[in-house]
Protein backbone atom coordinates (compact mmCIF):
# COMPACT_ATOMS: atom_id res chain seq x y z
CA UNK A 1 0.00 0.00 0.00
CA UNK A 2 1.53 3.26 -0.97
CA UNK A 3 1.80 6.23 1.70
CA UNK A 4 -0.75 8.92 1.68
CA UNK A 5 1.09 12.00 1.14
CA UNK A 6 0.16 15.28 2.41
CA UNK A 7 -0.55 18.03 1.26
CA UNK A 8 -0.73 17.51 -2.57
CA UNK A 9 0.45 20.65 -3.33
CA UNK A 10 1.75 23.31 -1.35
CA UNK A 11 2.59 27.25 -2.61
CA UNK A 12 5.22 29.54 -0.49
CA UNK A 13 6.95 32.78 -0.38
CA UNK A 14 11.04 32.37 -0.18
CA UNK A 15 11.64 32.86 3.61
CA UNK A 16 8.27 30.95 4.69
CA UNK A 17 8.09 27.22 6.42
CA UNK A 18 6.38 23.84 5.17
CA UNK A 19 5.30 20.92 6.85
CA UNK A 20 4.74 17.91 3.98
CA UNK A 21 3.23 14.91 5.89
CA UNK A 22 3.60 11.04 4.90
CA UNK A 23 1.32 8.30 6.85
CA UNK A 24 1.33 4.53 6.48
CA UNK A 25 -1.78 1.88 6.92
CA UNK A 26 1.41 -0.41 7.62
CA UNK A 27 3.68 -0.77 10.34
CA UNK A 28 7.10 1.00 9.41
CA UNK A 29 10.71 -0.05 9.59
CA UNK A 30 11.69 3.14 8.16
CA UNK A 31 10.86 6.20 5.87
CA UNK A 32 13.25 8.20 2.94
CA UNK A 33 12.78 11.70 1.67
CA UNK A 34 13.09 12.19 -1.99
CA UNK A 35 12.77 16.24 -3.75
CA UNK A 36 12.28 15.65 -7.29
CA UNK A 37 12.91 18.60 -9.56
CA UNK A 38 11.14 19.09 -13.15
CA UNK A 39 12.57 17.00 -15.40
CA UNK A 40 14.80 15.30 -13.41
CA UNK A 41 15.74 12.36 -11.29
CA UNK A 42 14.43 12.15 -7.75
CA UNK A 43 17.24 12.91 -5.28
CA UNK A 44 18.11 11.19 -1.88
CA UNK A 45 17.38 13.53 1.04
CA UNK A 46 17.59 11.36 3.95
CA UNK A 47 16.36 8.18 5.90
CA UNK A 48 14.78 7.99 9.48
CA UNK A 49 14.86 4.38 10.86
CA UNK A 50 12.64 3.37 13.75
CA UNK A 51 13.38 4.85 17.09
CA UNK A 52 11.01 8.57 16.37
CA UNK A 53 14.53 10.00 15.28
CA UNK A 54 14.86 13.61 13.62
CA UNK A 55 17.15 14.60 11.21
CA UNK A 56 18.25 17.48 9.81
CA UNK A 57 19.80 18.39 6.14
CA UNK A 58 20.63 22.60 6.11
CA UNK A 59 17.20 23.90 7.02
CA UNK A 60 15.30 20.63 6.02
CA UNK A 61 14.79 17.95 8.63
CA UNK A 62 12.34 15.20 9.47
CA UNK A 63 11.26 13.05 12.08
CA UNK A 64 9.43 9.90 12.71
CA UNK A 65 6.40 8.56 14.90
CA UNK A 66 6.99 4.92 14.45
CA UNK A 67 3.75 4.30 16.71
CA UNK A 68 1.43 6.80 14.33
CA UNK A 69 3.16 5.14 11.15
CA UNK A 70 4.03 8.80 9.84
CA UNK A 71 6.29 11.05 8.71
CA UNK A 72 7.06 14.38 8.05
CA UNK A 73 9.41 16.53 6.83
CA UNK A 74 10.18 20.51 7.58
CA UNK A 75 11.23 22.87 5.17
CA UNK A 76 12.42 26.23 6.73
CA UNK A 77 12.77 29.69 5.69
CA UNK A 78 12.46 28.24 2.58
CA UNK A 79 14.35 29.20 -0.76
CA UNK A 80 13.86 29.11 -4.35
CA UNK A 81 15.97 26.17 -4.70
CA UNK A 82 13.28 23.78 -2.41
CA UNK A 83 10.72 24.22 -5.30
CA UNK A 84 10.09 20.69 -6.71
CA UNK A 85 8.08 17.71 -5.89
CA UNK A 86 8.81 15.69 -2.02
CA UNK A 87 8.44 11.89 -2.20
CA UNK A 88 8.34 10.04 1.07
CA UNK A 89 9.10 6.29 0.74
CA UNK A 90 8.29 3.90 3.06
CA UNK A 91 9.65 0.06 4.30
CA UNK A 92 7.61 -1.71 5.95
CA UNK A 93 9.92 -4.48 7.34
CA UNK A 94 13.59 -5.05 8.11
CA UNK A 95 13.91 -5.27 4.36
CA UNK A 96 15.45 -2.25 3.56
CA UNK A 97 15.32 -3.19 -0.75
CA UNK A 98 11.51 -2.26 -1.16
CA UNK A 99 10.73 0.63 -0.94
CA UNK A 100 7.29 1.71 -1.32
CA UNK A 101 7.10 5.63 -2.73
CA UNK A 102 3.91 7.66 -2.53
CA UNK A 103 2.54 9.87 -4.64
CA UNK A 104 4.69 12.91 -4.11
CA UNK A 105 3.97 16.62 -2.58
CA UNK A 106 4.45 19.68 -5.08
CA UNK A 107 6.09 22.43 -3.45
CA UNK A 108 6.83 25.51 -5.42
CA UNK A 109 8.43 28.90 -3.59
CA UNK A 110 7.63 32.01 -5.05
CA UNK A 111 10.21 35.54 -4.98
CA UNK B 1 31.75 9.91 -11.29
CA UNK B 2 29.13 8.13 -9.43
CA UNK B 3 26.42 7.31 -11.43
CA UNK B 4 23.28 5.11 -12.59
CA UNK B 5 23.46 5.74 -16.17
CA UNK B 6 19.95 4.57 -18.52
CA UNK B 7 19.55 4.31 -21.86
CA UNK B 8 17.94 5.46 -24.10
CA UNK B 9 16.26 8.87 -22.29
CA UNK B 10 13.74 8.97 -25.10
CA UNK B 11 11.83 5.95 -26.91
CA UNK B 12 8.68 5.62 -29.05
CA UNK B 13 8.36 2.52 -30.29
CA UNK B 14 4.86 0.02 -31.43
CA UNK B 15 2.84 -2.11 -29.79
CA UNK B 16 4.61 -5.71 -29.43
CA UNK B 17 7.71 -4.84 -30.61
CA UNK B 18 9.99 -6.24 -28.16
CA UNK B 19 12.33 -3.95 -26.41
CA UNK B 20 15.38 -3.60 -23.35
CA UNK B 21 15.88 -0.49 -21.35
CA UNK B 22 19.14 -0.54 -20.01
CA UNK B 23 20.55 0.55 -16.26
CA UNK B 24 24.19 0.79 -15.29
CA UNK B 25 25.79 1.57 -11.84
CA UNK B 26 29.41 1.91 -11.02
CA UNK B 27 29.37 1.89 -7.75
CA UNK B 28 29.18 -1.60 -6.76
CA UNK B 29 25.62 -1.02 -4.92
CA UNK B 30 24.49 -4.65 -4.41
CA UNK B 31 20.71 -3.30 -4.66
CA UNK B 32 19.22 -2.19 -8.00
CA UNK B 33 15.55 -1.86 -8.66
CA UNK B 34 12.61 -0.29 -11.69
CA UNK B 35 9.98 2.06 -10.88
CA UNK B 36 8.09 3.88 -13.66
CA UNK B 37 6.41 7.20 -13.13
CA UNK B 38 3.07 8.43 -13.89
CA UNK B 39 1.13 11.60 -13.03
CA UNK B 40 -0.84 11.33 -9.87
CA UNK B 41 0.08 8.06 -9.11
CA UNK B 42 4.14 8.80 -7.71
CA UNK B 43 6.60 5.98 -8.09
CA UNK B 44 5.42 2.50 -8.38
CA UNK B 45 8.23 -0.63 -8.82
CA UNK B 46 8.52 -2.84 -11.02
CA UNK B 47 10.75 -5.22 -9.72
CA UNK B 48 14.09 -5.36 -7.59
CA UNK B 49 17.24 -6.69 -7.30
CA UNK B 50 19.54 -7.58 -4.10
CA UNK B 51 22.36 -9.14 -5.72
CA UNK B 52 23.27 -11.12 -8.70
CA UNK B 53 20.74 -13.57 -9.78
CA UNK B 54 18.52 -12.56 -7.27
CA UNK B 55 15.36 -10.65 -8.43
CA UNK B 56 11.80 -10.21 -6.74
CA UNK B 57 8.71 -8.74 -7.95
CA UNK B 58 7.90 -5.23 -7.20
CA UNK B 59 4.32 -4.00 -7.13
CA UNK B 60 3.58 -3.90 -10.87
CA UNK B 61 5.46 -6.57 -12.15
CA UNK B 62 3.41 -7.18 -15.00
CA UNK B 63 4.31 -7.06 -18.56
CA UNK B 64 7.83 -6.46 -17.32
CA UNK B 65 10.42 -9.21 -17.23
CA UNK B 66 14.45 -7.90 -15.72
CA UNK B 67 17.66 -10.23 -15.28
CA UNK B 68 21.18 -9.22 -12.99
CA UNK B 69 23.57 -11.35 -14.56
CA UNK B 70 26.17 -9.15 -13.10
CA UNK B 71 26.64 -6.38 -10.34
CA UNK B 72 26.72 -3.72 -12.49
CA UNK B 73 24.17 -4.28 -14.65
CA UNK B 74 20.32 -4.97 -14.36
CA UNK B 75 18.34 -4.41 -17.75
CA UNK B 76 14.17 -3.96 -17.79
CA UNK B 77 12.87 -5.92 -21.25
CA UNK B 78 9.23 -5.20 -22.24
CA UNK B 79 8.78 -8.55 -24.18
CA UNK B 80 5.88 -7.44 -25.78
CA UNK B 81 4.91 -3.77 -25.31
CA UNK B 82 1.45 -2.47 -24.69
CA UNK B 83 0.29 1.67 -24.62
CA UNK B 84 -0.49 1.03 -21.10
CA UNK B 85 3.46 1.08 -20.51
CA UNK B 86 3.98 4.36 -22.09
CA UNK B 87 5.72 6.37 -18.93
CA UNK B 88 8.87 7.43 -17.58
CA UNK B 89 11.09 4.71 -15.78
CA UNK B 90 13.52 5.13 -13.52
CA UNK B 91 16.48 2.82 -12.59
CA UNK B 92 17.91 3.03 -9.19
CA UNK B 93 20.71 1.45 -6.84
CA UNK B 94 21.69 1.20 -3.19
CA UNK B 95 23.83 -0.52 -1.25
CA UNK B 96 22.48 -3.34 1.15
CA UNK B 97 21.39 -1.48 4.55
CA UNK B 98 19.80 1.80 5.55
CA UNK B 99 20.89 3.83 2.51
CA UNK B 100 19.52 6.00 0.25
CA UNK B 101 19.25 5.69 -3.45
CA UNK B 102 20.58 7.25 -6.19
CA UNK B 103 18.52 7.19 -9.30
CA UNK B 104 19.70 7.64 -13.16
CA UNK B 105 18.35 9.81 -15.07
CA UNK B 106 14.79 8.46 -16.74
CA UNK B 107 13.66 7.03 -20.09
CA UNK B 108 10.80 8.08 -20.94
CA UNK B 109 8.84 5.51 -23.65
CA UNK B 110 6.01 6.22 -25.36
CA UNK B 111 3.91 3.10 -26.91
CA UNK B 112 1.89 3.92 -29.62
Amino acid sequence: QQPVQSPQAVILREGEDAVINCSSSKALYSVHWYRQKHGEAPVFLMILLKGGEQKGHDKISASFNEKKQQSSLYLTASQLSYSGTYFCGTVFSGGYQKVTFGTGTKLQVIP
Amino acid sequence: EAQVTQNPRYLITVTGKKLTVTCSQNMNHEYMSWYRQDPGLGLRQIYYSMNVEVTDKGDVPEGYKVSRKEKRNFPLILESPSPNQTSLYFCASGMQGAYGYTFGSGTRLTVV
